[in-house]
């Protein structure tokens, strides 16, 4: 079971927006500005799309946004497109012996 | 451009050990935090380990803390993890990540090898 919890699938259609959630406790995600959310296509490694809850690298698609209330982080993807469909997965600093964790992952499917 | 390519991959017997290495290449690699993150077949994304630019600091998930050794050469541009007593639970791709600059702890991973599958397995 992954420290942090994160629905298993979501969908949109093209254009549309939605969200992923990702719920940890106050000694991960609630406790530290240190959220990050990685994009996985099948076969490939992952590809950094935010870091500390909000911050997007250089290359990342203004598409993509972070924000965290309590201990709920949330990826937000606006104007659904085709190459968005892949699995999503969060990751925390955690305050726990384990200094790092991550969800579940979330597959996103583009309708 | 900026690489890391993972080796030492395997199918190796419950008990035994192996040696995982990451060349690094494109950066400065002692500027850099370096860490280790697996990956179930099919399943999720799990920390392992990580180290400091400097190698001052180190950390383990609890599931491989006192099996795993993470250490680097920072002039050979290389990562490494020694795995001891080997567990079926171990088997995974094994990813190379670097962490964003400012902090050793496994804050963010900005670039990742492709991976190196280790199967535990008699």
């Amino acid at each position: 079971q992954s420290a942090l919890t994160q629905p298993a699938s979501v969908s949109g259609s093209p254009g549309q927006s939605i969200t992923i959630s990702c719920t940890g406790t106050s000694s991960d995600v609630g406790g530290y500005n240190f959220v990050s959310w990685y994009q996985q296509h099948p076969g490939k490694a992952p590809k950094l799309m935010i870091y500390d809850v909000s911050k997007r690298p250089s290359g990342v698609s203004n598409r993509f946004s972070g924000s965290k209330s309590g201990n709920t982080a949330s990826l937000t993807i606006s104007g659904l497109q085709a190459e968005d469909e892949a699995d999503y997965y969060c990751s925390s600093y955690a305050s726990s012996s384990t200094l790092g964790v991550f969800g579940g992952g979330t597959k996103l499917t583009v309708l | 451009e900026v690489l890391l390519v993972e080796s030492g991959g395997g199918l190796v017997q419950p008990g035994r050990s192996l040696r995982l290495s990451c060349a690094a290449s494109g950066f400065t690699f002692d500027d850099y935090a370096m860490h280790w993150v697996r990956q179930d077949p099919g399943k999720g994304l799990e920390w392992v380990s990580g180290i400091g630019g400097d190698s001052g600091n180190i950390g383990y998930a609890d599931s491989v803390k006192g099996r795993f050794t993470i250490s680097r050469d920072n002039a050979k541009n290389s990562l490494y993890l020694q795995m001891h007593s080997l567990r079926a639970e171990d088997t995974a791709l094994y990813y190379c990540a670097r962490a964003v600059a400012g902090t050793w702890i496994p804050r963010a991973f900005d670039i990742w090898g492709q991976g190196t599958t280790v199967t535990v397995s008699s």
